[in-house]
């Protein structure tokens, strides 16, 4: 299986600052990678597809980018309704795995 | 709109059976694959199972194989994960999600929409 690993695992971060939270496969998966937000008590959201493809609706203050095994999720200007927890999953392979998540605390 | 709705979670004994649903609108069923995601209070997301829009392929994770049976009515646009031989790990919330094709085994497959959960609890 491939194994996705997020860093960091937690941060804490002002309104206004821009946040990357990056993500790892095990092997290259080129850009087989999507991103999702989730808020507590919340079902996941999808915000990006294929690495760098942004959903409908989703704020262009989100951006992602990478190829092969390392990936990044930008948001610039953090917006209070960004404190989230933000995981990545590849679609290269079967089992479909997730990163464990890397949880966006305001400071 | 898409809409997920799951149902059927709730306590269950290690070594017992649970069958949960997800009732799906808002699109034409079979026109995508749907999964079961799961995830541990406090912990990460990890996929469990899915079928392909016209039902003929399941999938399943390693942790779940020969215990967890997903199948899909069309004609009740629901599918259905029959949870055998439960164990202490399976206690989660489990989501409904839809990939974003008919087919799973696709590079660059999606969970498009996800459903609100339902909990399962699963001891003695």
């Amino acid at each position: 299986d491939i194994q996705m690993t997020q860093s960091p695992s937690s941060l804490s971060a002002y309104v206004g600052d821009r946040v990357n939270i990056t993500c790892r496969a095990s092997q290259n998966i080129n850009t087989n990678l999507n991103w999702y937000q989730q808020k507590p008590g919340k079902a996941p959201k999808l915000l990006i597809t294929v690495s760098s493809s942004l959903q409908s609706g989703v704020p262009s203050r989100f951006s992602g980018s990478g190829s092969g095994t390392q990936f990044t999720l930008t948001i610039n200007s953090l917006q209070p309704e960004d404190f989230a927890t933000y995981s990545c999953q590849q679609s290269y392979t079967i089992p479909r795995t997730f990163g464990q998540g890397t949880k966006v605390e305001i400071k | 709109e898409v809409q997920l709705v799951e149902s059927g979670g709730g306590l269950v004994r290690p070594g017992g059976s649970m069958r949960l649903s997800c009732a799906a609108s808002g699109f034409t069923f079979g026109s995508y694959a749907m999964n079961w995601v799961r995830q541990p209070p406090g912990k990460g997301l990890e996929w469990v199972s899915a079928i392909s829009g016209r039902g003929g392929d399941t999938y399943y994770a390693d942790a779940v194989k020969g215990r967890f049976t997903l199948s899909s009515d069309s004609s009740k646009n629901s599918v259905f994960l029959q949870m055998n031989s439960l164990r202490a790990e399976d206690a989660a919330m489990y989501y409904c999600a839809t990939g974003n094709s008919p087919w799973f085994n696709l590079n660059g497959e999606y969970f498009h929409s996800w459903g609100q959960g339902t909990l399962v609890t699963v001891s003695s």
